[in-house]
């Protein structure tokens, strides 16, 4: 079974532009979570969706949003970006939102804001 | 809210020794997950064991063991018989029963010296 994908790879975007990630869950899927990973600020929630709704969110700006389509897949976008967007974006998928479930990291989207 | 600490940045152990992580976490949650990732250099977040709260006997996956002591909010790890392949950073993260959202510590980076 093919894990997490998460594309693209690696993006480099200048200050003010926008950036959309994707992320395709484990088939069968449903949840999906997303995360930011920074030297400073360490691992933190973003937002997770579920049957293409958004179950929980985190503190971040409203430049952060996202989208979860009818097969699981999930999208990430920062509008306006900033220096300090630059960040290890990770994405995890489960079968539920469930605790119980083992969540699945992908190998994540290194991003570099200039 | 939920919080999780973890007081050593840096460890360090001799192959085939004894290591312990230690993490230490905050929450209001009843029923909760604890857990430990282990992220190598290649990025990709990895489950190494999972504690479900309600359950006293300690987890144990192979060489990984935790030490979960509720009323004290401590959750260690104990990995056996080291290998150079352990070396990673190893996060310690909790999670609401009722949901997925992940809380993560500020990772231990495990060197492992031949």
């Amino acid at each position: 079974k093919a894990g997490v994908t998460q594309t693209p790879r690696y993006l480099i975007k200048t200050r003010g532009q926008q950036v959309t990630l994707s992320c395709s869950p484990i088939s069968g899927h449903r949840s999906v979570s997303w995360y930011q990973q920074t030297p400073g600020q360490g691992l933190q929630f973003l937002f997770e969706y579920f049957s293409e709704t958004q179950r929980n969110k985190g503190n971040f700006p409203g430049r952060f949003s996202g989208r979860q389509f009818s097969n699981s897949r999930s999208e990430m976008n920062v509008s306006t970006l900033e220096l300090g967007d630059s960040a290890l974006y990770l994405c995890a998928s489960s079968l539920a939102n469930k605790a119980s479930d083992e969540q699945y990291f992908g190998p994540g989207t290194r991003l570099t804001v200039t | 809210a939920q919080t999780v600490t973890q007081s050593q940045p840096e460890m360090s152990v001799q192959e085939a020794e004894t290591v312990t992580l230690s993490c230490t976490y905050d929450t209001s949650e009843s029923d909760y997950y604890l857990f430990w990732y282990k992220q190598p250099p290649s990025r990709q977040m990895i489950l190494v064991i999972r504690q479900e709260a309600y359950k006293q006997q300690n987890a144990t996956e192979n060489r990984f063991s935790v030490n979960f002591q509720k009323a004290a909010k401590s959750f260690s790890l104990k990995i056996s018989d080291s290998q150079l392949g352990d070396a990673a950073m190893y996060f310690c993260a909790s999670q609401p029963a009722s949901g997925s959202r992940l809380t993560f510590g500020e990772g231990t980076q495990l060197t492992v010296n031949p």
